[in-house]
Protein backbone atom coordinates (compact mmCIF):
# COMPACT_ATOMS: atom_id res chain seq x y z
CA UNK A 1 0.00 0.00 0.00
CA UNK A 2 1.12 3.78 -0.72
CA UNK A 3 2.83 5.75 2.44
CA UNK A 4 3.42 8.74 2.83
CA UNK A 5 5.80 10.15 5.46
CA UNK A 6 6.05 12.96 7.43
CA UNK A 7 8.39 14.64 10.22
CA UNK A 8 6.81 14.38 13.50
CA UNK A 9 7.42 17.90 14.26
CA UNK A 10 8.57 21.11 13.51
CA UNK A 11 9.79 24.34 14.93
CA UNK A 12 10.04 27.57 14.34
CA UNK A 13 10.19 31.08 15.04
CA UNK A 14 7.44 33.83 14.58
CA UNK A 15 7.42 35.46 11.46
CA UNK A 16 10.15 32.62 9.71
CA UNK A 17 9.15 30.27 7.57
CA UNK A 18 7.99 26.69 8.22
CA UNK A 19 8.32 23.60 5.30
CA UNK A 20 6.60 20.60 6.05
CA UNK A 21 7.10 17.84 3.52
CA UNK A 22 5.54 14.95 2.81
CA UNK A 23 7.50 11.69 1.03
CA UNK A 24 5.80 9.15 -1.39
CA UNK A 25 7.41 7.17 -4.14
CA UNK A 26 6.44 9.22 -7.58
CA UNK A 27 4.10 11.74 -5.26
CA UNK A 28 4.56 14.10 -8.00
CA UNK A 29 2.05 11.99 -10.26
CA UNK A 30 -0.53 12.37 -7.50
CA UNK A 31 -2.89 14.85 -5.99
CA UNK A 32 -1.38 16.32 -2.66
CA UNK A 33 -4.14 17.79 -0.34
CA UNK A 34 -3.26 19.43 3.14
CA UNK A 35 -4.98 19.76 6.02
CA UNK A 36 -4.68 21.84 9.24
CA UNK A 37 -6.09 20.86 12.91
CA UNK A 38 -5.71 22.37 15.79
CA UNK A 39 -6.19 20.89 18.89
CA UNK A 40 -9.82 19.67 19.62
CA UNK A 41 -10.98 20.58 16.18
CA UNK A 42 -12.04 19.06 13.27
CA UNK A 43 -9.27 19.11 10.10
CA UNK A 44 -9.64 22.19 7.57
CA UNK A 45 -7.94 21.60 4.23
CA UNK A 46 -5.39 24.79 3.61
CA UNK A 47 -4.03 23.91 0.21
CA UNK A 48 -5.60 21.33 -2.36
CA UNK A 49 -4.35 19.72 -5.59
CA UNK A 50 -0.52 20.45 -4.73
CA UNK A 51 -0.90 24.22 -4.45
CA UNK A 52 -4.16 25.58 -4.94
CA UNK A 53 -5.64 27.45 -1.83
CA UNK A 54 -9.50 27.79 -0.62
CA UNK A 55 -11.01 30.67 -0.04
CA UNK A 56 -10.04 32.14 3.20
CA UNK A 57 -7.15 30.52 3.44
CA UNK A 58 -3.89 33.09 3.62
CA UNK A 59 -1.67 33.50 1.14
CA UNK A 60 1.07 32.45 3.72
CA UNK A 61 0.28 28.95 3.02
CA UNK A 62 1.39 27.62 -0.05
CA UNK A 63 2.50 23.88 -1.57
CA UNK A 64 4.53 22.14 -4.42
CA UNK A 65 5.02 18.86 -5.52
CA UNK A 66 7.90 17.49 -7.50
CA UNK A 67 9.64 14.23 -7.24
CA UNK A 68 9.09 12.05 -4.21
CA UNK A 69 8.29 15.20 -2.30
CA UNK A 70 5.42 17.02 -1.65
CA UNK A 71 5.96 20.24 0.12
CA UNK A 72 3.62 22.55 2.84
CA UNK A 73 4.96 26.12 3.17
CA UNK A 74 4.00 28.61 5.84
CA UNK A 75 5.56 31.95 5.46
CA UNK A 76 5.60 33.94 8.34
CA UNK A 77 4.50 31.84 10.59
CA UNK A 78 2.14 33.44 13.36
CA UNK A 79 1.49 32.16 16.66
CA UNK A 80 -1.89 30.87 15.26
CA UNK A 81 -0.69 28.47 12.49
CA UNK A 82 0.65 25.95 15.43
CA UNK A 83 -1.48 22.77 14.90
CA UNK A 84 -1.00 19.68 13.27
CA UNK A 85 -0.77 19.58 9.46
CA UNK A 86 -1.64 16.13 7.31
CA UNK A 87 -1.19 15.04 3.78
CA UNK A 88 -3.17 13.23 1.78
CA UNK A 89 -3.51 11.69 -1.47
CA UNK A 90 -5.77 9.45 -3.34
CA UNK A 91 -3.76 5.65 -4.22
CA UNK A 92 -5.31 4.70 -7.58
CA UNK A 93 -3.33 1.02 -7.18
CA UNK A 94 -5.39 0.48 -4.22
CA UNK A 95 -8.55 2.22 -4.42
CA UNK A 96 -7.64 4.22 -0.97
CA UNK A 97 -6.93 7.38 0.13
CA UNK A 98 -4.07 7.86 2.21
CA UNK A 99 -2.89 10.25 4.95
CA UNK A 100 0.36 11.17 6.49
CA UNK A 101 0.78 10.94 9.88
CA UNK A 102 1.36 14.45 10.67
CA UNK A 103 3.31 17.03 11.48
CA UNK A 104 3.19 18.99 14.85
CA UNK A 105 4.13 22.89 14.24
CA UNK A 106 5.54 24.72 16.97
CA UNK A 107 5.89 28.44 16.81
CA UNK A 108 8.49 28.71 19.35
CA UNK B 1 -23.25 27.69 5.39
CA UNK B 2 -22.46 24.04 4.99
CA UNK B 3 -22.87 21.89 8.00
CA UNK B 4 -22.20 18.35 8.55
CA UNK B 5 -23.55 16.75 12.03
CA UNK B 6 -22.32 13.39 13.13
CA UNK B 7 -24.09 11.48 15.65
CA UNK B 8 -24.60 8.00 16.84
CA UNK B 9 -21.58 7.56 19.01
CA UNK B 10 -21.17 6.05 22.08
CA UNK B 11 -19.63 2.87 24.66
CA UNK B 12 -19.81 -0.23 22.93
CA UNK B 13 -18.72 -3.27 24.28
CA UNK B 14 -16.00 -5.56 22.06
CA UNK B 15 -17.89 -7.31 19.33
CA UNK B 16 -20.58 -5.05 19.30
CA UNK B 17 -22.37 -3.03 16.68
CA UNK B 18 -23.22 0.69 15.77
CA UNK B 19 -24.50 3.38 13.73
CA UNK B 20 -23.41 6.50 12.81
CA UNK B 21 -24.85 9.12 11.11
CA UNK B 22 -23.72 12.33 9.55
CA UNK B 23 -26.64 14.64 8.48
CA UNK B 24 -25.77 17.60 5.83
CA UNK B 25 -27.36 20.81 5.49
CA UNK B 26 -25.92 24.22 2.93
CA UNK B 27 -24.88 21.91 0.46
CA UNK B 28 -26.36 20.14 -3.03
CA UNK B 29 -25.82 16.99 -1.61
CA UNK B 30 -26.00 15.06 -4.26
CA UNK B 31 -23.15 17.15 -5.75
CA UNK B 32 -20.44 15.02 -3.34
CA UNK B 33 -18.98 12.30 -1.52
CA UNK B 34 -19.02 10.90 1.57
CA UNK B 35 -16.07 10.21 3.87
CA UNK B 36 -15.69 8.93 7.12
CA UNK B 37 -12.42 9.59 8.65
CA UNK B 38 -11.42 8.91 12.34
CA UNK B 39 -8.96 9.65 14.69
CA UNK B 40 -7.67 7.39 17.66
CA UNK B 41 -6.76 8.75 20.77
CA UNK B 42 -3.72 10.82 20.18
CA UNK B 43 -2.59 9.80 16.85
CA UNK B 44 -3.28 10.89 13.58
CA UNK B 45 -5.75 10.87 10.79
CA UNK B 46 -7.17 7.79 9.59
CA UNK B 47 -9.05 6.84 5.99
CA UNK B 48 -12.19 4.94 6.89
CA UNK B 49 -14.97 4.79 3.79
CA UNK B 50 -16.20 6.71 0.75
CA UNK B 51 -18.87 6.43 -0.76
CA UNK B 52 -20.05 8.38 -4.37
CA UNK B 53 -22.47 10.29 -5.01
CA UNK B 54 -24.71 7.90 -6.17
CA UNK B 55 -23.72 5.34 -4.05
CA UNK B 56 -22.20 3.21 -7.25
CA UNK B 57 -18.44 3.84 -6.08
CA UNK B 58 -17.73 2.45 -2.60
CA UNK B 59 -14.42 1.95 -0.87
CA UNK B 60 -12.77 0.47 2.48
CA UNK B 61 -10.04 1.20 4.54
CA UNK B 62 -8.19 -2.58 5.09
CA UNK B 63 -8.66 -1.86 9.09
CA UNK B 64 -12.29 -1.97 8.30
CA UNK B 65 -13.59 -4.01 5.34
CA UNK B 66 -15.98 -6.79 5.85
CA UNK B 67 -16.86 -5.31 9.57
CA UNK B 68 -17.72 -1.31 8.39
CA UNK B 69 -20.68 -0.49 5.88
CA UNK B 70 -21.43 3.12 4.51
CA UNK B 71 -24.19 4.19 2.80
CA UNK B 72 -26.08 7.01 2.21
CA UNK B 73 -29.45 8.42 1.82
CA UNK B 74 -29.21 11.67 -0.68
CA UNK B 75 -33.31 12.29 0.26
CA UNK B 76 -32.35 13.04 3.43
CA UNK B 77 -28.85 14.23 2.60
CA UNK B 78 -27.27 12.13 5.35
CA UNK B 79 -24.44 9.75 5.14
CA UNK B 80 -24.02 6.27 7.20
CA UNK B 81 -21.27 4.20 9.11
CA UNK B 82 -22.64 0.62 10.30
CA UNK B 83 -19.90 -0.84 12.26
CA UNK B 84 -19.79 -4.46 13.20
CA UNK B 85 -17.38 -6.20 14.75
CA UNK B 86 -16.09 -3.37 16.70
CA UNK B 87 -12.73 -4.23 18.08
CA UNK B 88 -10.79 -1.76 20.71
CA UNK B 89 -8.58 -0.37 18.32
CA UNK B 90 -12.11 1.17 16.46
CA UNK B 91 -11.65 3.64 19.35
CA UNK B 92 -11.68 7.21 17.83
CA UNK B 93 -13.33 10.09 17.16
CA UNK B 94 -15.17 9.70 13.75
CA UNK B 95 -15.47 12.73 11.17
CA UNK B 96 -17.35 12.56 8.03
CA UNK B 97 -16.48 14.46 5.32
CA UNK B 98 -17.44 15.79 1.94
CA UNK B 99 -15.28 15.02 -1.22
CA UNK B 100 -15.95 15.41 -5.20
CA UNK B 101 -18.66 13.33 -6.37
CA UNK B 102 -16.44 10.56 -7.95
CA UNK B 103 -14.41 9.28 -4.66
CA UNK B 104 -11.52 7.84 -7.55
CA UNK B 105 -10.83 11.44 -8.91
CA UNK B 106 -8.83 11.88 -5.40
CA UNK B 107 -10.58 15.06 -4.59
CA UNK B 108 -9.35 16.60 -1.26
CA UNK B 109 -12.57 16.49 1.57
CA UNK B 110 -13.53 20.06 2.05
CA UNK B 111 -16.17 20.02 4.65
CA UNK B 112 -15.69 18.25 7.21
CA UNK B 113 -18.28 17.21 10.56
CA UNK B 114 -17.29 18.25 14.44
CA UNK B 115 -17.01 14.20 15.19
CA UNK B 116 -18.12 11.95 16.82
CA UNK B 117 -16.76 9.62 19.42
CA UNK B 118 -16.92 5.71 19.53
CA UNK B 119 -15.41 4.00 22.69
CA UNK B 120 -14.86 0.43 22.31
CA UNK B 121 -14.39 -1.11 25.42
CA UNK B 122 -15.78 -3.98 28.13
Amino acid sequence: SYVLTQPPSVSVAPGQTARISCWGNNIRLKRVHWYQQKAGQAPVVVVFDNSDRPSGIPGRFSGSNSGDTATLTISRVEADDEADYYCQVWDSSSDHYVFGAGTKVTAL
Amino acid sequence: EVQLVESGGGLVKPGGSLRLSCAASGISFTRYSMNWVRQAPGKGLEWVSSISSSSDYIYYAESVKGRFTISRDNAKKSAFLQMNSLRAEDTAVYYCATGGAAVWSGDYFDSWGQGTQLTVSS
